[in-house]
């Protein structure tokens, strides 16, 4: 059964520093998502993004946040600096169009801790 | 600001048992609504959608949907100790046309054998 896929499972960064969390939406899905869950908190919506651009993103999704499609398969979202309170799993999900269907499917996640 | 409330829990029954988790909205143009299960450190994974007042069943699972008084819930039917885990409740945003979900906190539920 196709599904989404993350990597890394964990990232331990520093303080200011630059980090890409990569993902590979299921293949024949157009929406993709970000989201993000500090422990112990629910989960949110960061960014979504369709036909190559960003279609509607959070406050949480500030300047230091970048989303990219750099070829037909991977889907990243860029730190640029990374704070201590960025520390959280981070999601991806994809879904298949929006004529009917609106299920959405999560990859495993990516833990980044930041020192 | 909307929002999707559950009750967190836990919710403890025991194993063969009806589990029912409650959720509710504010958003009234809400209109797709989704059950994930979370295990502790994993990502939510979808178990049951409903878009219709009603009821939906899938196995052991019942999404029910009542749009006027703005509540989801899920039951689960014989209750199994894998069945464990968080449940979250999300919600498509009425206003919203690219899919965003709100989540709730999640209730924690645990069957005991």
């Amino acid at each position: 059964e196709p599904e989404v896929t993350q990597t890394p499972s964990h990232q331990v960064t520093q303080m200011g520093q630059e980090v890409i969390l990569r993902c590979v939406p299921i293949s024949n899905h157009l929406y993709f998502y970000w989201y993000r869950q500090i422990l112990g908190q629910k989960v949110e919506f960061l960014v979504s993004f369709y036909n190559n651009e960003i279609s509607e993103k959070s406050e949480i999704f500030d300047d230091q946040f970048s989303v990219e499609r750099p070829d037909g398969s991977n889907f990243t979202l860029k730190i640029r600096s990374t704070k201590l309170e960025d520390s959280a799993m981070y999601f991806c999900a994809s879904r298949y169009s929006s004529g009917g269907g609106h299920e959405q499917y999560f990859g495993p996640g990516t833990r980044l801790t930041v020192t | 600001q909307k929002e999707v409330e559950q009750n967190s829990g836990p919710l403890s029954v025991p194993e063969g048992a009806i589990a029912s988790l409650n959720c509710t909205y504010s958003d009234r143009g809400s209109q797709s609504f989704f059950w994930y299960r979370q295990y502790s450190g994993k990502s939510p994974e979808l178990i049951m959608f409903i878009y219709s007042n009603g009821d939906k069943e899938d196995g052991r699972f019942t999404a029910q949907l009542n749009k006027a008084s703005q509540y989801v819930s899920l039951l689960i039917r014989d209750s199994q100790p894998s069945d464990s885990a968080t449940y979250l409740c999300a919600v498509k945003g009425g206003s919203s046309n690219t899919g965003k979900l709100i989540f709730g906190q999640g209730t924690t539920l645990q069957v005991k054998p």
